[in-house]
């Protein structure tokens, strides 16, 4: 069975454009969660969707937008990019919501803000 | 609220000797704790995981943890360490207050020398 993937693996853009991140999950799991992950802050929880719908947020600006399509790919938007948005952005997938499903990461897209 | 705590940023071993890794966490419901793994410019790999049953979880590549409600612990051990097993390993607990997001700590560096 593959793996979660995301494209693009690497991306430079400069300050206040916008950028697009892609996520395929895993076949068969229809929740995918993001998460971002810098030097200064860890690893720290985006958003989750499940079913094309929204489930959980964490604690970031609108900036930060994403949405699930009918397959389960899901894709990242970050508007106005800031130097602080560069991070290595990882994509997870499991089964379904609720505790006990594992989530399998994908390989990150690292995103460069000069 | 949830919290996770590795309380080492930085663990040297020789070849061949045991590997602690501490975390502590903290969680007002019954949580799910996990043991990942990030070797360098890699994704997230899933080591182990507790989700309310045997307290001493086995994980892949020799690794275990013990759960104890007690001491609010979840150290990850290994008898022998291997110069593969050099990478940043992270302590995750999942509970209800955060919808099942994964909240990280900060990672435990480890160092294996010959």
């Amino acid at each position: 069975k593959a793996g979660v993937t995301q494209t693009p693996r690497y991306l430079i853009k400069t300050r206040g454009q916008q950028v697009t991140l892609s996520c395929s999950p895993i076949s068969g799991h229809r929740s995918v969660s993001w998460y971002q992950q810098t030097p200064g802050q860890g690893l720290q929880f985006l958003f989750e969707y499940f079913s094309e719908t929204q489930r959980n947020k964490g604690n970031f600006p609108g900036r930060f937008s994403g949405r699930q399509f009918s397959n389960s790919r899901s894709e990242m938007n970050v508007s106005t990019l800031e130097l602080g948005d560069s991070a290595l952005y990882l994509c997870a997938s499991r089964g379904n919501l609720g505790q006990g499903y594992e989530q399998y990461f994908g390989p990150g897209t690292r995103l460069t803000v000069t | 609220a949830q919290s996770v705590t590795q309380l080492d940023s930085h663990v040297s071993v020789s070849e061949g000797t045991p590997v602690l890794l501490r975390c502590n966490y903290s969680s007002s419901y019954s949580p799910s704790l996990f043991w990942y793994v990030q070797h360098p410019n890699k994704g997230l790999q899933l080591l182990l995981k507790y989700t309310s049953a045997a307290t001493l979880v086995k994980g892949i590549n020799g690794f275990e943890a013990e759960f104890k409600k007690s001491e609010t612990s979840f150290h990850l051990t290994k008898p022998s360490a291997h110069m593969s097993d050099a990478a940043e390993y992270f302590c995750v607990v999942s509970d209800l207050d955060s919808g099942y997001a994964l909240n990280f700590g900060k990672g435990t560096s480890l160092l294996v020398t010959p």
